[in-house]
């Protein structure tokens, strides 16, 4: 069966500092890959999307980045943390046509 | 441009008492998927349902029920005999494909959901 899984599941980090953020699947080859983020009462924002190895798309212009430098890893990285940057990260794969979430990594920065 | 309305921020209701979440959608696409995931206090996305654009046929599972009605754009879901476990934010999530082939969800902004003992 296929499993997702986040780490750091929390993390508290200042400002300035930089961010890694990884998500892995298993049980499933080349599948979409996708980050969002959950602010504080904003619900659900679209971060990255990934259809392959090396392939990105950003849907929002924004401090972070992501990378796929394995069929089932996905990064979200960034430089330089902002205040705005605090969150609920949900990492998620795609099956036949509904998303399935990992457990969720929450950033406080400071 | 595809969006997702969910009225209600908060609702509480006592223990055994039926409950439903509304869900209002606008899309352009004449083939779409809707969706209605939970969240509990742990975090996780929990999928929960899913249904297609063709089939407005309501679904039952246990306690859990939704309608589907194409004519008002609406994908409501009730809970019946509501359960302290019920406690949680519930999002109603659309299907997306926007350039290139690409595929995402729209999710509404989520209704929490407090089950009172």
């Amino acid at each position: 069966s296929q499993t997702i899984h986040q780490w750091p599941a929390t993390l508290v980090q200042p400002v300035g500092s930089p961010l890694s953020l990884e998500c892995t699947v298993e049980g499933t080859s080349n599948p979409n890959l996708y980050w969002y983020r959950q602010a504080a009462g904003r619900g659900l924002q679209l971060l990255f999307y990934s259809v392959g190895i090396g392939q990105i798309s950003s849907e929002v212009p924004q401090n972070l980045s992501a990378s796929r430098p394995q069929d089932r890893q996905f990064i979200l990285s960034s430089k330089k943390l902002l205040l705005s940057d605090s969150g609920f990260y949900l990492c998620a794969w795609r099956g036949q046509w509904e998303l399935f979430f990992g457990e969720g990594s929450r950033l406080t920065v400071l | 441009a595809q969006k997702v309305t969910q009225a209600q921020t908060e609702i509480s209701v006592v223990e055994k008492e039926d409950v439903t979440l509304d869900c209002v959608y606008e899309t352009r696409d004449t083939t779409y998927y809707l969706f209605w995931y939970k969240q509990p206090p742990s975090g996780e996305l929990v999928f929960l349902i899913r249904r297609n654009s063709f089939d407005e046929q309501n679904e039952i599972s246990g306690r859990y029920s939704w309608n589907f009605q194409k004519s008002t754009s609406s994908f409501n879901f009730t809970i019946t005999a509501s359960q302290v476990v019920d406690s949680a934010v519930y999002f109603c999530a659309l299907s997306l494909y926007s350039g290139a082939g690409s595929y995402q969800l729209t999710f509404g902004k989520g209704t929490k959901l407090s089950v009172i003992p």
